[in-house]
């Protein structure tokens, strides 16, 4: 599993576009991108996950450079409720390893 | 479909006793896991199932811990016995896996434990 680097915290305006940064320098070619959240004292929510292209859905864009060192995840308009702590994870296997990801914050 | 039910929501017991967390995972899937979630260690995976067989219990902190998954539709973990450092959130997620595709978890909504 590659190891995952994401800011300690971010803040967001009410409205705006939220990019959250992910470093995986160290991804190798069958690993997966997996984007997570969890809001205060709930279950760990799905958000999106890319092997090599872009990915979008309901809930946010994934953004993977080409050289898939580094992903963006992208809220487009966020919402005080997508104040959470958002977790990026790299693997190819079976099991996710969560790291301390990021705290976001989304203020009026 | 339910999603993934975990039971009990909140467990406070004393030192030394028996805990047992369940797990109904969402039908058809064929992946369990269990994790433990502190302040200080964030979230840790403990061990995981595929097709009811543990496939990496590494993360299972000692002997006291044993996790079993007797069929496709339950899983139990097991604390015996329990001491004041075992009070954590207790979240079990599940997921349809193949070795060659991504692997989207689906959590319960966990099992809040307190020893005494």
């Amino acid at each position: 599993d590659a190891k995952t680097t994401q800011p300690p915290s971010m803040d967001c305006a009410e409205g705006r576009a939220a990019n959250l940064p992910c470093n995986h320098s160290t991804i190798s070619g069958n690993e997966y991108v997996y984007w997570y959240r969890q809001i205060h004292s709930q279950g760990p929510q799905y958000i999106i996950h890319g092997l090599k292209n872009n990915e979008t859905n309901e809930m946010a864009s994934l953004i993977i450079t080409e050289d898939r060192k580094s992903s963006t995840l992208i809220l487009p308009h966020a919402t005080l409720r997508d104040t959470a702590v958002y977790y990026c994870i790299a693997t190819g296997g079976g099991k996710l390893i969560f790291g301390q990801g990021t705290e976001l914050s989304v203020k009026p | 479909d339910a999603g993934v039910i975990q039971s009990p929501r909140h467990e406070v017991t004393e030192m030394g006793q028996e805990v047992t967390l369940r797990c109904k995972p969402i039908s058809g899937h064929n992946s369990l896991f269990w994790y433990r979630q502190t302040m200080m260690r964030g979230l840790e995976l403990l061990i995981y199932f595929n097709n009811n067989v543990p496939i990496d219990d590494s993360g299972m902190p000692e002997d006291r811990f044993s996790a079993k998954m007797p069929n496709a539709s339950f899983s139990t973990l097991k604390i015996q016995p329990s001491e004041p450092r075992d009070s954590a959130v207790y979240f079990c997620a599940s997921s349809l896996w193949t070795s060659f595709g991504a692997n989207v978890l689906t959590f319960g909504a966990g099992s809040r434990l307190t020893v005494l």
